[in-house]
């Protein structure tokens, strides 16, 4: 499997309920982000959090880190309809030099009014 | 804000063509990004530039080849397109090697008949 992998593949939820995302990994990592896209469209950066935090907060997003087990979470509080994209973590890993990023397959939420 | 843009959104071309994908970046980022996103797979890693002239071979470089003659421009070659490069390519910027955030263009969709 990969490094930074999602789940679950996809999610349907009405508006106004709560959105879990989870995403789990395999190395160490210096921080592990999480973008959103639209459909059709580029990669939006949402969070991030360092590999010495285990929660942060931004808006009605809240992600959570549990290096022991490896793995996160992302919370979308309050869901609205414009909320539904395609949602993917992204480690970054190495000391020095260039820090690789890997982006895991994403979760598809749906979001209905 | 930092702007990526692509130079086409969606492009059709026939197998053994020469294609050409563009990216530029307003924000004097040094790292360059191209990835390639096919359904199921997320996003991998085709080239990326450290700097002006510089290239590194990321996870999937076969039948692809980069320029980046500019700072703020980074080419994607495809010197004999073949129909299983049909996808959905990405570019991203980063300030530096270390840097966390990748800004990404709205993306190209070609497909390779």
């Amino acid at each position: 499997s990969q490094q930074g992998e999602e789940d679950p593949q996809a999610l349907s939820i009405q508006e106004g309920e709560n959105a879990t995302m989870n995403c789990s990994y395999k190395t160490s990592i210096n921080n592990l982000q999480w973008y959103r896209q639209n459909s059709g469209r580029g990669l939006v950066h949402l969070i991030l959090i360092r590999s010495n935090e285990r929660e942060k907060h931004s808006g009605r997003l809240r992600v959570t880190l549990d290096t022991s087990k490896k793995s996160s979470s992302l919370l979308i509080t309050a869901s609205r309809a414009a909320d539904t994209a395609s949602y993917f973590c992204a480690t970054q890993r190495g000391t020095g030099g260039y820090q690789k990023v890997t982006f895991g397959t994403g979760t598809k939420l749906q979001v209905i009014p | 804000d930092v702007k990526v843009t692509q130079s086409s959104r969606y492009l059709v071309k026939r197998t053994g063509e020469k294609v050409f994908l563009e990216c530029v970046q307003d924000m004097d980022h040094e790292n360059m990004f191209w990835y390639r996103q096919d359904p199921g797979l997320g996003l991998r890693l085709i080239y990326f530039s450290y700097d002006v002239k510089m290239k590194e071979k990321g996870d999937i470089p076969e039948g692809y080849s980069v320029s980046r003659e500019k700072k703020e421009r980074f080419s994607l070659i495809l010197e004999s397109a073949s129909t299983n490069q049909t996808s959905m390519y990405l570019c991203a910027s980063r300030r530096d090697r270390v840097g966390e955030t990748q800004y990404f263009g709205p993306g190209t969709r070609l497909l390779v008949l």
